[in-house]
């Protein structure tokens, strides 16, 4: 079956840091792949997502390529904000299932 | 344009009550789905509606959830005698379907149950 497997947080960082987070995944076929934020208070937005090999991904500053040799779609931001604290999660989908198979979340906590 | 709504925001109950959470998806969706999120964890598919119909319910954890989507537009979960272990925000997302494309899901803020 599917799976995404992503980075545990929480992860705390001072503003203009470089943030990280990993994450790969296990899929049967060939997936589409998607970072999804959840800000405070707010609900799941699609922040940017990947449909095939090489692709990258990329809004607001983030982006992630989608690596099919190393199973990989990790998040970057070169420069993170205060409000950029947030829940990130990995997703994936398979291209004739719609349904989201999500990773647990990372929580990253941006000081001024 | 109005989102995805969910209602109510927050269920409080007792174990073996019944309980019933509403969307309301993005007019003219015609896909909506239903995810469970349990604390430290990612959202988890239940059950896929294209149109008046459950194209995939696999995700459904037992006999005691059922959904339904009568007109095509808004679903309920409904979840017989509930159990402390059904404690969660349940989400519910919406999309166009167009098979050309990939179609974005937009969720709700959700709604959290929880079971005492």
């Amino acid at each position: 079956g599917n799976s995404v497997t992503q980075m545990e947080g929480p992860v705390t960082l001072s503003e203009e840091a470089f943030l990280t987070i990993n994450c790969t995944y296990t899929a049967t076929g060939y997936p589409s792949l998607f970072w999804y934020v959840q800000y405070p208070g707010e609900g799941l937005q699609l922040l940017l997502k990947a449909t095939k090999a090489d692709d990258k991904g990329s809004n607001k500053g983030f982006e992630a390529t989608y690596r099919k040799e190393t199973t990989s779609f990790h998040l970057e931001k070169g420069s993170v904000q205060v409000s950029d604290s947030a829940v990130y999660f990995c997703a994936l989908s398979d291209p004739n299932d719609y349904k989201l198979s999500f990773g647990a979340g990372t929580t990253v906590t941006v000081r001024a | 344009g109005a989102g995805v709504s969910q209602t109510p925001s927050n269920k409080v109950t007792e174990k073996g009550k019944y309980v019933e959470l509403r969307c309301d998806p993005i007019s003219g969706h015609t896909a909506l789905y239903w995810y469970r999120q349990s604390l430290g964890q990612g959202p988890e598919f239940l059950i896929y509606f294209q149109g008046t119909g459950a194209a995939d319910d696999s995700g459904l954890p037992n006999d005691r959830f059922f959904a339904v989507r009568p007109e095509g537009s808004v679903s309920t979960l409904k979840i017989q005698r509930t159990e402390r272990g059904d404690s969660a925000v349940y989400l519910c997302a919406s999309s166009l379907i167009d098979s050309s494309r990939y179609n974005e899901q937009f969720f709700g803020p959700g709604t959290r149950l929880t079971v005492l």
